[in-house]
C-alpha cells in the first residue's frame, strides 16, 4: 500500500518568508510525527499528533513554528519568517498507535528546505 | 526517555557478521528497546524491536542481556547495501508525555568491499 508522503521534494525560500510543508500518513496510522535533521546530525524531534489528543508541541524550537492535522489524515508544518538555521530536511512519520508492538514508524522521504 | 550512547561509525567488510551494541543504563521497566536504519538521503526505516532476551526477524537479531542495561544488534553475512545509519532507540515511545523520541546522531555502519 502507498506509504508516507511529503510534499515538496524539495523547496528554497529567501529569508522571511513563510513556508508549508505537507505530510500524508499511511491510512490508518493514529499518530504522526515530525522530525528536523540538520545535516549529519540525528532526527530532532518537533511536535507529535496522536488521535484527537491535543498535539505535543514541546519540541517544536521557536513560535515561527506551527502544525496542523485534519483528524487522522493530512498534517501541514507551517515556518513563519524563515530563517538560515532551519534550513534542514523536515521528515514526518507515522504510526498505527504508540505502544510497544503498534509504534513502529513509518517514515515519509523528506522536505528539504533551504532558506537563502 | 532513556539516554542512549552507541558507537560514533563502524567499519566492516562483506559477508561479515556486524554487531552494534548499544548503552542505556537508565532504562525503565516498561521500555522497549528499537532500532531503525537510515539510508542517504531517505527517512529512517524501522528494523527491528524488543524488550528482552533475543528477537530476530529476516533483517536482523537483537540481543538483550538480562539487566536490559545494554543490547546489540547483528546483522548477519552484511553487504555493501547495509552501509546506513543504525539508531538505537529505547522507551515507549509518548506515553509520558514528557517524553520525546531522541534519535541521537546514530552508528554510521560503512561496509567495505
Amino acid at each position: 500500500g502507498a506509504g508516507v508522503s511529503q510534499s515538496p521534494s524539495n523547496k528554497v525560500t529567501e529569508k522571511g518568508k513563510d513556508v508549508e510543508l505537507r505530510c500524508d500518513p499511511i491510512s490508518g496510522h493514529t499518530a504522526l510525527y515530525w522530525y528536523r535533521q540538520r545535516l549529519g546530525q540525528g532526527l530532532e524531534f518537533l511536535i507529535y499528533f496522536q488521535g484527537n489528543s491535543a498535539p505535543d508541541k514541546s519540541g517544536l524550537p521557536s513560535d515561527r513554528f506551527s502544525a496542523e492535522r485534519t483528524g487522522e489524515s493530512v498534517s501541514t508544518l507551517t515556518i513563519q519568517r524563515t530563517q538560515q538555521e532551519d534550513s534542514a530536511v523536515y521528515l514526518c512519520a507515522s504510526s498505527l498507535g504508540t505502544t510497544a508492538g503498534a509504534n513502529e514508524q513509518y517514515f515519509g522521504p523528506g522536505t528539504r528546505l533551504t532558506v537563502t | 526517555l532513556a539516554k542512549t550512547t552507541q558507537p560514533i561509525s563502524m567499519d566492516s567488510y562483506e559477508g561479515q557478521e556486524v554487531n552494534i551494541t548499544c548503552s542505556h543504563n537508565n532504562i525503565a521497566t516498561n521500555d522497549y528497546i528499537t532500532w531503525y536504519q537510515q539510508f542517504p538521503s531517505q527517512g529512517p526505516r524501522f528494523i527491528i524491536q524488543g524488550y528482552k532476551t533475543k528477537v530476530t526477524n529476516e533483517v536482523a537479531s537483537l540481543f538483550i542481556p538480562a539487566d536490559r542495561k545494554s543490547s546489540t544488534l547483528s546483522l548477519p553475512r552484511v553487504s555493501l547495501s547495509d552501509t546506513a545509519v543504525y539508531y538505537c532507540l529505547v522507551g515507549e515511545q509518548f506515553v509520558n508525555r514528557d517524553d520525546k523520541i531522541i534519535f541521537g546522531k546514530g552508528t554510521r555502519l560503512h561496509i567495505l568491499p
